[in-house]
């Protein structure tokens, strides 16, 4: 099983800032089933990422995503108001259709 | 307009009975995999369940395997969790999500499941 393990727990930031969120896992991702979510308090999450760095329809330009194998990034450039959320990454095996988030990344307001 | 809309979710005492529902409009339902995703109090996101387009293939995440049943009916538009001997580590706002390829890029608002 993998793990998936993001970094920092929380990102004081503010805006205007870049933000750079980290998720690691525990063996090697296949760069087609990476994603991002973003979820601001008590509403749904929302599919930012997908593919490593293929943006969902509607997300900004300044959300992009890069990475390979174990190490993946999720960068937010300018941020925005709206930006400060949490932050999950998630990939998908394959071969067990199974599904893996990551425990998340806080990012406040600084 | 894409809508996914759970219900279902109540209070329920340890050892009891669930059914989740996710009444999904908007897309044709029977060509997508779907997947219950749950979120306890003030914890981060897991993923407990996916069912292919056709039902064929169906898994869950251990700590729910042999409890919980996921099935669909694609006549009805319609995703369910059948949830058994419910625990009170199973308290939590439930997802469904539809699939496209390896992400889920639509999600319903979440029903809310409290065991005590």
């Amino acid at each position: 099983e993998i793990v998936l393990t993001q970094s920092p727990g929380t990102l004081s930031l503010s805006p205007g800032q870049r933000a750079t969120l980290s998720c690691r896992a525990s063996q090697t991702v296949d760069s087609s089933s990476l994603a991002w979510y973003q979820q601001t308090p008590g509403q749904a999450p929302r599919l930012l990422i997908h593919g490593t760095s293929t943006r969902a329809t509607g997300i900004p330009v300044r959300f992009s995503g890069s990475g390979s194998g174990t190490d993946f990034t999720l960068t937010i450039n300018r941020l925005e108001p709206e930006d400060f959320a949490v932050y999950y990454c998630q990939q998908f095996g394959r071969s067990t259709f199974t599904f893996t988030f990551g425990q998340g990344t806080k990012l406040e307001i600084k | 307009e894409v809508n996914l809309v759970e219900s279902g979710g109540d209070l329920v005492q340890p050892g009891g009975s669930l059914r989740l529902s996710c009444a999904v409009s908007g897309f044709p339902f029977s060509s997508y995999a779907l997947n219950w995703v749950r979120q306890a109090p003030g914890k981060g996101l897991e993923w407990i369940s996916y069912i292919s387009s056709d039902s064929r293939t169906i898994s869950y995440e251990d700590s729910v395997e042999g409890r919980f049943t996921i099935s669909r009916d694609n006549a009805k538009n319609s995703l369910y969790l059948q949830m058994n001997s419910l625990r009170v580590v199973d308290t939590g706002v439930y997802y469904c999500a539809r699939l496209s390829y390896y992400h889920m890029d639509i999600w319903g608002k979440g029903t809310t499941v409290t065991v005590s």
